[in-house]
Parts: structure tokens; C-alpha cells; sequence
């Protein structure tokens, strides 16, 4: 399967601020995802990030707190903007290298806001 | 509805003991894939097998199993004499062959093997 570098892994941020959260593929896969997972919880899906367009967010998510690029088929961010305590969770990516294979995740982004 | 249930949040065992993790699932669709995922403490998602709706048979690999029972909407996971290095929080999940392949997560089991 794919390697996926997921960067950072943890990082700890002040109230108000933005982080970007890098996922590189080490080859060409077709899909990306965006997963967070909050504190002792399950994961939920924040996006779908589309090579070349807008990602495709999820019910309760929004662009404008969680812009997301994808510029190529092996590289993906996600920004988590104006953080609040609310935002400290486990970010992950994954991809799915051809059609309905199966998803697998980078190691995640352990974010805390204080 | 579409909708993944663990409804073992914990479960404690003595290594070498057997332990089944239960998922119930619910769908309309016929055509779906069924999925588990182990997130050890170190907090990585490792993928452990994916079945599709059309394939009950059971599989084995290694000390791990799984049986496939459309019937009861269930795909349960088996592991045979567990090893501390089991301990750790199993993940079932559901998608579909029309929807991107967005994974719907259930809540998750915490196994915890104790020596």
C-alpha cells in the first residue's frame, strides 16, 4: 500500500490561530480524505479533497473553517482556521489508490488549542 | 439509516484468552463494503480487512478471524489467543460503491489484554 507522510504530527496552538496540515502520497493515488477524530471518540469525515477543485465537505462542515487543497494526485492540506479549544482532536488523512480499494490513513496530527 | 454499531465500548482479557468484537451495521443498499481498522495507542489507523456484500465467506489470518452474516447484519471480528500487543481500540466501518468512498465509523471497542 501507499506510504503517507502526514506533517505535523502534533502540535500545540494558541486560541485565534491557523494550522496547516500537510498529507503527501508517495504515489498517485485517486482519492484523499480528511478524518478528525475528537478526544475518545470515533472518526468522522470531514471532506473529500478533489484534484484540480473545491473538496466536497461533509454535513456540519464548512471551507471556510476547514480549507483544503489538493494540487496533485499525491499531495493534500488541511487547514484548521480561527482554532478554538473545540478544534484540539486527531487529524487524519487517507487515500484510496483505485476505485472502491481500500482507505488507508497516514499516522494522523494529534492538535491541541489552548 | 445508514449506521455502524460497537456496542462493546470496553472489553478486558487475559492473554491467550479468545475474544469476538461485535459490529452490527445497517443499510439499505445491496452493494457495500465492510471494514476494520486497529488504532493502537501510538494512534495510527492500521487497516485490517475490507469484505464486499457479496462475499460471506469467513475469513481467516493468523489468530485473526471474521464472520460475514448478512442475515443479522453483522461482521464480527475474532481474535484467537490474544497477545498484549492486541491492546489496542478496533474500528468497524461501512461504504458504498456510490458515495466516494466516505467510511461511516462505528464508536469503537477498546480491547485491553492484560498479561
Amino acid at each position: 500500500s501507499a506510504v503517507i507522510s502526514q506533517k505535523p504530527s502534533r502540535d500545540i496552538c494558541q486560541r485565534g490561530t491557523s494550522l496547516t496540515i500537510q498529507c503527501q502520497v508517495d504515489s498517485q493515488v485517486t482519492m484523499m480524505f480528511w478524518y478528525r477524530q475528537q478526544p475518545g471518540q470515533s472518526l468522522t469525515l470531514i471532506a473529500t479533497a478533489n484534484q484540480g477543485s473545491e473538496a466536497t465537505y461533509e454535513s456540519g462542515f464548512v471551507i471556510d473553517k476547514f480549507p483544503i487543497s489538493r494540487p496533485n494526485l499525491t499531495f493534500s492540506t488541511l487547514t484548521v482556521s480561527n482554532m478554538s479549544p473545540e478544534d484540539s482532536s486527531i487529524y487524519l488523512c487517507s487515500v484510496e489508490q483505485g476505485a472502491n480499494q481500500p482507505q488507508h490513513f497516514g499516522d494522523g496530527t494529534r492538535l491541541s488549542i489552548l | 439509516a445508514q449506521k455502524v454499531t460497537q456496542a462493546q465500548t470496553e472489553i478486558s482479557v487475559v492473554e491467550k484468552e479468545d475474544v469476538t468484537l461485535d459490529c452490527v451495521y445497517e443499510t439499505r443498499d445491496t452493494t457495500y463494503y465492510l471494514f476494520w481498522y486497529k488504532q493502537p495507542p501510538s494512534g495510527e489507523l492500521v487497516f485490517l480487512i475490507r469484505r464486499n456484500s457479496f462475499d460471506e465467506q469467513n475469513e481467516i489470518s493468523g489468530r485473526y478471524s471474521w464472520n460475514f452474516q448478512k442475515s443479522t447484519s453483522s461482521f464480527n471480528f475474532t481474535i484467537t489467543a490474544s497477545q498484549v500487543v492486541d491492546s489496542a481500540v478496533y474500528f468497524c466501518a461501512l461504504s458504498f460503491y456510490n458515495q466516494g468512498g466516505k467510511l461511516i465509523f462505528g464508536q469503537g471497542t477498546e480491547l485491553s489484554v492484560k498479561p
